[in-house]
C-alpha cells in the first residue's frame, strides 16, 4: 500500500513564523502535490512537483513555497506566517503517466495549521 | 469556466437506499481520467473509484459504479446499498488530460446516510 507521512497531524504556529510542513511517500512517485482545504472551497491545488528539484505554481501559490530536494519528500513552506493561512494542508503523490491512466493521488491524512 | 462542479452542497439518502451524487467536468481533451474519493471526518481523502475517458464500459468497485456520460461531459458517482460509514464528504476529480499527474477537484458533497 502506498504510504503519504505528513509530518504533523496539528500544528500552532504564530504570525510571521517561518513554519515548514514535511511529506514523504514510500511508492517512489514522481509527483507530488501540496492542496489546502477550506470549508466550502474544496481542495485548492498550491504547488506541485513533477520531479526532484522540479516544481510548478498551483492555483494559489502566494504566500508559499516549496522544496524537493529527494523523491520521496515535497516540503511546504511558509514564509512568513499570516492568520489567512489557518487551514488544512494535505499532501498527495502519485506515479507518473499518460492521461487516460489511472494514477490516482494518494493523500496524507493532513495537517491542520492555525496561525495565531 | 468551471472545470469540475459539484452541484449538490448536501446529499441524504436512507439506510440501503442507492443514491447518486453528480458531477460535470470541462475539458477539451480526448484523453483524460475521472476520479471520486471519499473523505470521512477524520479528514483523510479515500481514492474510490476511477473512469478512462475511453473506457467503453461504466467502471465499478464493489459498491460504487461510476455513470459515465461522455457527451454530456458527466460522471455520477452511484452508491448502491447505502451503510452508515459512506457519512462522508465526496470529491469528483479530473485530470483535464494533464501528464503532471494534476488533478482537479470540485467543492464536494457532503452525503448523510441515516438509519
Amino acid at each position: 500500500d502506498v504510504k503519504v507521512t505528513q509530518s504533523s497531524r496539528y500544528l500552532v504556529k504564530r504570525t510571521g513564523e517561518k513554519v515548514f510542513l514535511e511529506c514523504v511517500q514510500d511508492m517512489d512517485h514522481e509527483n507530488m502535490f501540496w492542496y489546502r482545504q477550506d470549508p466550502g472551497l474544496g481542495l485548492r491545488l498550491i504547488y506541485f512537483s513533477y520531479d526532484v528539484k522540479m516544481k510548478e505554481k498551483g492555483d494559489i501559490p502566494e504566500g508559499y513555497s516549496v522544496s524537493r530536494e529527494k523523491k520521496e519528500r515535497f516540503s511546504l513552506i511558509l514564509e512568513s506566517a499570516s492568520t489567512n493561512q489557518t487551514s488544512m494542508y494535505l499532501c498527495a503523490s502519485s506515479g507518473s503517466g499518460t492521461p487516460y491512466s489511472n494514477q490516482p493521488q494518494h493523500f496524507g491524512d493532513g495537517t491542520r495549521l492555525s496561525i495565531l | 469556466a468551471q472545470k469540475i462542479t459539484q452541484t449538490q452542497p448536501g446529499m441524504f439518502v436512507q439506510e440501503k437506499e442507492a443514491v447518486t451524487l453528480d458531477c460535470t467536468y470541462d475539458t477539451s481533451d480526448p484523453s483524460y481520467g475521472l476520479f471520486w474519493y471519499k473523505q470521512p471526518s477524520s479528514g483523510e481523502m479515500i481514492f474510490l473509484i476511477y473512469q478512462g475517458s475511453y473506457d467503453q464500459q461504466n467502471a465499478t468497485e464493489g459498491r460504487y459504479s461510476l455513470n459515465f456520460q461522455k457527451a454530456r461531459k458527466s460522471a455520477n458517482l452511484v452508491i448502491s446499498a447505502s451503510q452508515l460509514g459512506d457519512s462522508a464528504m465526496y470529491f469528483c476529480a479530473t485530470d483535464r488530460g494533464s501528464t503532471l499527474g494534476r488533478l482537479y477537484f470540485g467543492r464536494g458533497t457532503q452525503l448523510t446516510v441515516w438509519p
